[in-house]
């Protein structure tokens, strides 16, 4: 059974604090990795991917890939009140997207 | 350009009603995928399909689940004998290709209750 395991939260940050969301998959051939977010009552909308080992960076979101400890996370700097949603890590490789629970995050004005 | 979109966006029915749910991927992408997602869970993969045939149907759930995608663009989602535990919010995406590399693009989802 091919899973994506994520902290359920909620994840609670401060204004303008970093808020950092983990992940773990346990699919060795999963290659691309992908963050959501997703607001109440409405879709997934893409945030970040990241297919290669190390961090990518966009904007106030920065992805992290670590293949060999199976890890994927996602940094939120200067959080803000409007990035209080879920967030859904999904992995895909030779199996269709698998996604993970998703962790809600607050961040509190 | 226009995203994806479904249709009904709610739709209410009774156990053992057949339902269809629809979905106009965005323009000129190939790789077509249906989801279920219940509340507090993440979507969970139903099928995907490259162009018109059925690429991947490993998460249909059981035989009353079926989808077609006749021209390789508009898919449907059909349920048959619908059963109270069928209810949830049924997402549609499409992708360029199915590459692993590829992002898909998720449409707003139809909320089937069944009572």
């Amino acid at each position: 059974q091919k899973e994506v395991e994520q902290n359920s939260g909620p994840l609670s940050v401060p204004e303008g604090a970093i808020a950092s969301l983990n992940c773990t998959y346990s699919d060795r051939g999963s290659q691309s990795f992908f963050w959501y977010r997703q607001y109440s009552g409405k879709s997934p909308e893409l945030i970040m991917f990241i297919y290669s080992n190390g961090d990518k960076e966009d904007g106030r979101f920065t992805a992290q890939l670590n293949k060999a400890s199976q890890y994927v996370s996602l940094l939120i700097r200067d959080s803000q009140p409007s990035d209080s949603a879920t967030y859904l890590c999904a992995a895909s490789g030779n199996t269709p997207l698998v996604f993970g629970k998703g962790t809600r995050l607050s961040v509190i004005a | 350009g226009a995203g994806v979109s479904q249709t009904p966006s709610n739709k209410v029915t009774e156990k053992g009603k057949y339902v269809e749910l629809r979905c106009d991927p965005i323009s000129g992408h190939t790789a077509l995928y249906w989801y279920r997602q219940s509340l507090g869970q993440g979507p969970e993969f139903l099928i995907y399909f490259q162009g018109t045939g059925a690429a991947d149907d490993s998460g249909l759930p059981n035989d009353r689940f079926f989808a077609v995608r006749p021209e390789g663009s508009v898919s449907t989602l059909k349920i048959q004998r619908t059963e109270r535990g069928d209810s949830a919010v049924y997402l549609c995406a499409s992708s360029p290709t199915s590459g692993v590399q590829e992002t898909q693009y998720f449409g707003p989802g139809t909320r089937l209750l069944v009572l």
